[in-house]
């Protein structure tokens, strides 16, 4: 079946430490892979995405990386600060259904003073 | 530039009743997505609206359907609430239909089934 499996469900860092969140995926033929930080309160919103042709790709303090042969990408935070706390998502495409996207379980970050 | 925006934020309803949700899309979007979140969960595909054509469809029943207006906007209606119902639901506009690209999305819609 289809399935984004996410890990850590949850994960506490020291202000200015780093935070890797890791993803694994079924399909082999799912070619984009967006990330979504969602806050308290509010819906999901996109931080960053990769698609299938490229390996890494990074925006300031936040990168994200992908190895399709393991079938799995991961998202980095560099030099967290307080915000951001939240809940980040990852996600993929399903191969049952072109328009649906799968989300992870979601991973709670928080950041410790 | 006016973002995605969902109304009601929250409502109760009891079981067996009907709810419907709205939503408007961020402009220049004709895509709109319909998700439920179950607390500490991801959220869910129920289904899709391209230009007023459902564009596919996760595993919701039947009594989960749609709409989508010449304006873009997308209302969720769900008949027959079970208490498993109870959830956030997200609307999410994009620029294109699919699944490959960006989402986004509203604050949602609260609904709780007694």
């Amino acid at each position: 079946g289809e399935n984004v499996e996410q890990h850590p469900s949850t994960l506490s860092v020291q202000e200015g430490d780093s935070a890797v969140i890791k993803c694994t995926y079924s399909d082999s033929a799912s070619n984009y892979f967006p990330w979504y930080k969602q806050e308290l309160g509010k819906g999901p919103q996109l931080i960053i995405d990769i698609r299938s042709n490229v390996g890494e790709k990074k925006d300031q303090r936040i990168a994200v990386t992908l190895n399709k042969t393991a079938k799995h990408f991961s998202l980095h935070i560099t030099e967290t600060q307080p915000e951001d706390s939240a809940v980040y998502f990852c996600a993929a495409p399903s191969w049952s259904s072109a328009s649906k996207i799968i989300f992870g379980s979601g991973t709670r970050l928080s950041i410790r003073p | 530039e006016t973002g995605v925006t969902q109304s009601p934020t929250h409502l109760i309803k009891t079981r067996g009743q009907q709810v419907t949700l709205r939503c408007s899309s961020q402009s220049g979007h004709n895509t709109v997505s319909w998700y439920q979140q179950a607390l500490g969960q991801g959220p869910q595909f129920i289904f899709q609206y391209y230009r007023e054509e459902e564009n596919g469809r996760g595993n919701f029943p039947p009594r989960f359907s749609g709409l989508q207006f010449p304006n873009y906007s997308s209302e969720l209606n769900v008949n027959a609430l079970e208490l498993d119902d109870s959830a956030l639901y997200l609307c999410a506009s994009s620029l294109v239909s699919g699944g490959t690209g960006e989402l986004f999305f509203g604050e949602g819609s609260r609904l709780t089934v007694l």
